[in-house]
């Protein structure tokens, strides 16, 4: 079975430092998708990133990128010069795409990691 | 503007009554979602839609009931069976059943039952 694991329960970083969030997985597929989202104080989730199982090229979108390597299972979130308008809790999830058959029967999330920005 | 609606917000409700959780979307997507987030912890899959008149169960069916008779609309009641109700609940819809594309998430509600 599929799992996600984001070992940081909460970070706390001063406004304009770099935060990595950390993303750890477990599939037994060869095609998955990995996802990125953000969950600020209102509750909606936000869609960040989505990457696929063949492309481990890493992605850059403005201060916010992603570390996907597959020999380690993980697929990194990094926020450069953090903002306090970052703080929020971001989850990783995962998507199989063979053993689901076919891949659109729901999201695996971690639990999340609560990230605070001081100012 | 396209999006997700769930409504009310907020919900209170008394031990032993079943409850309705609306949920509709405009984006005309093919599949739609139920989760359940408890404090402190990820999202886990209640039921699942990938075509009008059908649904499947996810990771934590039990106590919950869906029904999709339209595209737009895929309504979760919340029933007397289920042992911890109270909990933020978010639905999620995807434009294709036949591959993992993005979910994209609605406001959420907000159960309490006491």
């Amino acid at each position: 079975a599929q799992k996600v694991t984001q070992a940081q329960t909460e970070i706390s970083v001063v406004e304009k430092e770099d935060v990595t969030l950390d993303c750890v997985y477990e599939t037994r597929d060869t095609t998955y998708y990995l996802f990125w989202y953000k969950q600020p104080p209102s509750g909606e989730l936000v869609f960040l990133i989505r990457r696929n199982s063949f492309d481990e090229q890493n992605e850059i979108s403005g201060r916010y990128s992603w570390n996907f390597q597959k020999s380690t299972s993980s697929f990194n979130f990094t926020i450069t010069a953090s903002q306090v308008v970052d703080s929020a809790v971001y989850f990783c999830a995962l998507s199989e795409v063979f053993s689901s058959g076919g891949g659109a029967d729901g999201l695996t999330f971690g639990k999340g990691t609560h990230l605070i920005i001081q100012p | 503007d396209g999006g997700i609606t769930q409504s009310p917000k907020y919900l209170f409700r008394k031990e032993g009554q079943n409850v309705t959780l609306s949920c509709e979307q405009n984006l005309n997507h093919d599949a739609m979602y139920w989760y359940r987030q408890d404090p402190g912890q990820g999202l886990r899959l209640i039921y699942y839609s990938q075509i009008v008149n059908d649904f499947q169960k996810g990771d934590i069916a039990e106590g919950y009931s869906v029904s999709r008779e339209k595209k737009e609309s895929f309504p979760l009641t919340v029933t007397s069976a289920q042992k911890n109700p109270t909990a933020f609940y978010l639905c999620a819809s995807t434009q294709g059943a036949d591959h993992p594309y993005e979910q994209y998430f609605g406001p959420g509600t907000r159960l309490t039952v006491t």
